[in-house]
């Protein structure tokens, strides 16, 4: 089985802090994704990358950044935590192919910015 | 523009009773569709997906969704209810307008309670 790690389940941070969220993949993919998920609005897409020291930016970038130096890790990084970003943060990873694969996603982490 | 309906934020189902959780979309090509689940402090788990053939598709755990196009409607239906299939369920469509990159339109959610 795919597993994806987060390596935080809930993580309490001050406005201002930079924050770093890290998730890991075990399963070689190439393609890995971070969403942030709050009621009502479904999953939103923050950022993706396609392979290694690639990167794209989705459909609400601001306000953060992310680095992928190895195939198997994908970093979220809040430069300036405010509390709009608290939220809980999805990471997912996909094969490749077959293309239409599904997604694989970690247990999220739960980020409050007070 | 391309999206995903979830036009009920909550559906209530008498466990042992049939179940079906409504989306209905609007894309342009043809719709690559996915089910996705989530359990209390879980991510999401993929339950099935429509990419071409039967409109009938059986998924994870007994579920399964009906594609009808002339409906742009991808309802995900169960015969009988478990108190176990209270989650929040997603629709999601592949955004069609990106060639050859892989991104999904989500549902905004349905949260599923089955009552014993």
């Amino acid at each position: 089985d795919v597993k994806v790690t987060q390596s935080s389940r809930y993580l309490v941070k001050r406005t201002g802090e930079k924050v770093f969220l890290e998730c890991v993949q075990d399963m070689d993919h190439e393609n890995m994704f971070w969403y942030r998920q709050d009621p009502g609005l479904g999953l939103r897409l923050i950022y993706f990358s396609y392979d290694v020291k690639m990167k794209e930016k989705g459909d609400i970038p601001e306000g953060y950044s992310v680095s992928r130096e190895k195939k198997e890790r994908f970093s979220l990084i809040l430069e300036s935590a405010s509390t709009n970003q608290t939220s809980m943060y999805l990471c997912a990873s996909k094969s490749l192919q077959p293309y239409n694969s599904p997604l694989h996603f970690g247990n999220g982490t739960r980020l409050t910015v007070t | 523009a391309q999206s995903v309906a979830q036009p009920e934020d909550q559906v209530n189902v008498a466990e042992g009773n049939p179940l079906t959780v409504k989306c209905t979309y609007s894309v342009s090509g043809n719709p690559y569709l996915f089910w996705y689940v989530q359990y209390p402090n879980r991510g999401l788990q993929f339950l099935l997906k429509y990419i071409t053939g039967d409109n009938l598709v059986k998924g994870s755990y007994g579920f399964e969704a009906e594609f009808n196009k002339s409906q742009t409607s991808f309802h995900l239906k169960k015969p009988s209810a478990l108190v176990s299939d209270s989650a929040l369920y997603f629709c999601a469509v592949r955004d069609m307008s990106l060639e050859g990159n892989y991104q999904l339109i989500w549902g905004a959610g349905t949260k599923l309670i089955i009552k014993p």
